[in-house]
């Protein structure tokens, strides 16, 4: 079963026009990322959830935002795409402390802009 | 300099070949390794955990330098389906900082 599940697979959405992705998990960890990923290159992490406490990246435009509701639902919310966004948009999660600190990733969402 | 640095290939072996991948990272606090495997248009997935001592997992053998900041994955008698791209993912802790770093990523290809 899967564990950390990401919703749509497949998002297509207009330019500038407002788009949430979800992912929950059901594992219980409590940290979340949300990565992005274009093509070709290495995941880029956007902003992550130690519990409810909210880590952005110096480089994540303000055109991302992140909500955590609670332990099993993470949302990213891209108030105005652009072109540029055009993605795959990854979810994660994992336990703080020790050799568990491994991430377990949802599928991802394949975010299209037209 | 880049967090964590891979070269990004790719790497065109044949069938049966040992092929190496190499990884540096500069943040000498870093506390948890590993490499993950990505197939295309796929999400990453844990491929083994990078321990000190080295550890091996069948044809994979991953090696750590921490003096270095060096780390290393062998892969011995290539199969077609070890094609894919080969992640170095880096971990940092430190209080509410909990950041998994990945590098570029070494493409592989495994040709008859």
């Amino acid at each position: 079963d899967a564990m950390v599940i990401q919703n749509p697979r497949y998002q297509v959405t207009q330019f500038g026009k407002p788009v949430t992705l979800s992912c929950s998990q059901t594992l219980n960890h409590n940290v979340m990322y949300w990565y992005q990923q274009k093509s070709s290159q290495a995941p880029k992490l956007l902003f992550h959830y130690y519990d409810k406490d909210f880590n952005n990246e110096a480089d994540t435009p303000d055109n991302f935002q992140s909500r955590r509701p609670n332990t099993s639902f993470c949302f990213l919310d891209i108030r105005s795409p652009g072109l540029g966004d055009a993605a795959m948009y990854l979810c994660a999660t994992s336990i703080l402390g020790g050799s568990m600190n491994r991430a377990f990733f949802g599928q991802g969402t394949r975010l299209t802009v037209v | 300099r880049k967090e964590v640095e891979q070269d990004p290939g790719p790497f065109n072996v044949p069938e049966g070949a040992t092929v190496a991948f190499n990884c540096t990272y500069s943040n000498s606090a870093s506390q948890s390794f590993f490499w993950y495997r990505q197939d295309c248009r796929k999400e990453p997935k844990l491929l083994m955990s990078v321990y000190s001592s080295g550890n091996e997992d069948g044809r994979f053998t991953a090696q750590l330098n921490r003096a270095s900041q060096y780390i290393s994955l062998l892969i011995r008698d290539s199969k077609l389906s070890d094609s894919a791209t080969y992640l170095c993912v880096v971990y940092d802790y430190g209080g509410a900082t909990n950041k998994l770093i990945f590098g570029t990523g070494t493409l592989l290809a495994v040709q008859p």
